[in-house]
């Protein structure tokens, strides 16, 4: 299983604060995807992300949210300006494997204050 | 109607037991489907993975998939205190598109 490291695993900032959230996969990837869930709620997708390109975005992902590949191998996420309700894990997750089998990192729980 | 519907439980039974964990779904286009088990504040791990409709089985899990009822189980034998997680479904269209998720069963198995 291709492992996807996550950074920070936790974060608490204040709301209006920019945020940026860090995905490592351990090896050549091409799609590349975030997810969301909110506490004692469902895993939401967010954005997918494939050839240097968003491929497709959740009406969840709006303008606040950006996402970009800066070095090749890190992944990430912005939030611009955060608001309570950005209060969540996000998941990085990748595509290996046979057909769509989708792996995801530990996580990164944002807490806006 | 929710695109996918699962009981969220929560859900005991007793070591040794056979676990029954199902989901259902609206859309006749999804085509992939997964299991994944996810344990407090961590990541959703991979289980089981199947297409279209049948059986697939990996040591003490078996997925069961039925497309005409749009339907679809994970079953756990021989259950552990080791399995006691949340246990989410997930289906997809093609390609490498978005997953589609329930909200999770939440399982513990009782020594």
């Amino acid at each position: 299983e291709p492992e996807v490291t996550q950074t920070p695993s936790h974060q608490v900032t204040q709301m209006g604060q920019e945020v940026i959230l860090r995905c490592v996969p351990i090896s050549n990837h091409l799609y590349f995807y975030w997810y969301r869930q909110i506490l004692g709620q469902k895993v939401e997708f967010l954005v997918s992300f494939y050839n240097n390109e968003i491929s497709e975005k959740s009406e969840i992902f709006d303008d606040q949210f950006s996402v970009e590949r800066p070095d090749g191998s890190n992944f990430t996420l912005k939030i611009r300006s955060t608001k309570l309700e950005d209060s969540a894990m996000y998941f990085c997750a990748i595509a290996g494997g046979a057909g769509n089998t989708i792996y995801f990192g530990e996580g990164s729980w944002l807490t806006v204050v | 109607q929710k695109e996918v519907e699962q009981d969220p439980g929560p859900l005991s039974v007793p070591e040794g037991a056979i676990v029954s964990l199902n989901c259902t779904y609206s859309n006749s286009a999804f085509q992939y489907f997964m299991w994944y088990r996810q344990y407090s504040r961590k990541g959703p791990e991979l289980l089981m993975y199947t297409y279209s409709s049948g059986n697939k089985e990996d040591g003490r899990f078996t997925a069961q998939v039925d497309k005409s009822s749009k339907y679809i189980s994970l079953f756990i034998r021989d259950s552990q205190p080791s399995d006691s997680a949340t246990y989410l479904c997930a289906m997809t269209f093609f390609g490498n598109e978005k997953l589609t998720f329930g909200t999770g069963t939440r399982l513990t198995i009782i020594p």
